[in-house]
């Protein structure tokens, strides 16, 4: 069964410095999306990306983020200068069309030190 | 804000049904309902969703009320493996951004 791939499992940055986070998404969907778990408490909404721009971003979602789509099947998360409160698991989630769900991948553990 | 309500934790005796409830009762015409679980700090796994009509597959049944205020997951026979966080959602038709709520834990014990 396709699945979204997220890479690297666990990345460690020094605060201040910059993070991209990888996924690739089901191949023939249209939809993506970013999400964030701090540990211990709730997946929160970061950004959803459709036809080639952002379609929502939340209140976490500020200037240090952003998102691209630089070929047809990657989709990365950069945080510019990364802060101690960054630290959380970035799941990364793609769906087919409208109505049918999200499918996630296993999540990036980033860790600021 | 999560736009919905579920007990914080169950308990499932291993082989019975656990039946998981949520309410959603500012559900809106349409709006989907979906169950995810999530097991320790893996990303959270599709299990089943719903507009109107109850549904089931391979994993678990879904049964939303008429009036779609509340619905039910059920799980016909818990194993061990089934023990997880399990969020129900309420998301739009549009670009249907996902709000998690707290979920409920679900002990399934031998």
């Amino acid at each position: 069964e396709p699945e979204v791939t997220q890479t690297p499992s666990h990345q460690v940055t020094q605060m201040g410095q910059e993070v991209i986070l990888r996924c690739v998404p089901i191949s023939n969907h249209l939809y993506f999306y970013w999400y964030r778990q701090i540990l211990g408490q709730k997946v929160e909404f970061l950004v959803s990306f459709y036809n080639n721009e952002i379609s929502e971003k939340s209140e976490i979602f500020d200037d240090q983020f952003s998102v691209e789509r630089p070929d047809g099947s990657n989709f990365t998360l950069k945080i510019r200068s990364t802060k101690l409160e960054d630290s959380a698991m970035y799941f990364c989630a793609s769906r087919e069309r409208r109505g049918e769900p999200q499918h996630f991948g296993d999540g990036t553990r980033l860790s600021i030190l | 804000d999560a736009k919905t309500t579920q007990p914080p934790s169950m308990d499932c005796a291993e082989g019975r049904a656990a039946n998981l409830p949520c309410n959603h009762s500012t559900i809106s015409g349409n709006e989907y309902v979906y169950w995810y679980r999530q097991i320790h700090s893996q990303g959270p796994q599709y299990i089943i969703h719903g507009l109107k009509n109850n549904e089931t597959n391979e994993m678990a049944s879904l049964i939303i009320t008429e009036d779609r205020k509340s619905s039910t997951l059920i799980l016909p026979h818990a194993t061990l493996r089934d023990t997880a966080v399990y969020y129900c959602i309420v998301g739009e038709d549009n670009f249907n951004k996902f709000y998690f709520g707290s979920g409920t834990k679900l002990n399934v014990k031998p």
